[in-house]
């Protein structure tokens, strides 16, 4: 059965303090995996995607990393506005598979 | 924003009832797509529709139906509503390249 697993379930940063989130998936032909950002009560916000093991892409203080298995998304020196759900998801021919995210906290 | 619109974006209605989801895609995007997102499941995948065709199911259930208009425009159609069914229910859309799904603000539904 297609999976994905986001770990940890939640994480609580000091601002400045780097770290990664990590995206293990189970699937038979990944097309695409995707990484969304979610405040509370609001529809995800599109991030990155990446389509093939070795694939970086970067955008301010996040950074996305797929491998075979997983994808990582670096956060360099957060700021207390990184805080948020986020969703990572993958897409498995018509299907896209979401994981239950991380809520991530930073402190200021 | 996202440019993809849904309303209502509160929705408070009783057991058995049945109500209808609006959203409107990005303009020029043929795909719409559909979500539930509870506290407990997370974001699950109903159903897609591709240029007015449905193009793939997710976990929909039997009560809830959707269609995808000439306009484009998507409705999301549930009945004989359970308290279960309270959740936010998300509309999101894509292009040609149907991976990047844009998402839009969510209508929450709440089954009393």
């Amino acid at each position: 059965e297609d999976q994905v697993t986001q770990s940890p379930e939640a994480l609580r940063l000091q601002e400045g303090e780097s770290s990664s989130l990590n995206c293990s998936y189970t699937v038979s032909g990944l097309r695409g995996l995707f990484w969304y950002r979610q405040d509370p009560g609001k529809g995800p916000e599109f991030l990155f995607t990446l389509y093939s093991a070795g694939e970086e892409k970067e955008k301010e203080r996040l950074k996305a990393t797929l491998t075979k298995k997983e994808s990582f998304l670096h956060i360099t020196a957060p700021k207390p506005e990184d805080s948020a759900t986020y969703l990572c998801a993958v897409q498995v021919k018509d299907k896209i598979i979401f994981g239950k995210g991380t809520r991530l906290h930073i402190l200021p | 924003d996202s440019g993809v619109t849904q309303t209502p974006k509160h929705l408070i209605t009783a057991t058995g009832q049945r109500v209808t989801l609006r959203c409107s895609p990005r303009s020029g995007d043929l795909s719409v797509y559909w979500y539930q997102q509870s506290l407990d499941q997370g974001l699950q995948f109903l159903i897609q529709y591709y240029n007015g065709e449905e193009r793939a199911k997710g976990n929909i259930l039997e009560r809830f139906s959707a269609q995808q208009f000439p306009d484009l425009h998507s409705e999301l159609n549930l009945s004989s509503l359970e308290l279960g069914d309270s959740a936010l229910y998300f509309c999101a859309s894509s292009g040609w390249v149907q991976e990047t799904q844009y998402f839009g603000p969510g209508t929450r539904l709440l089954v009393l």
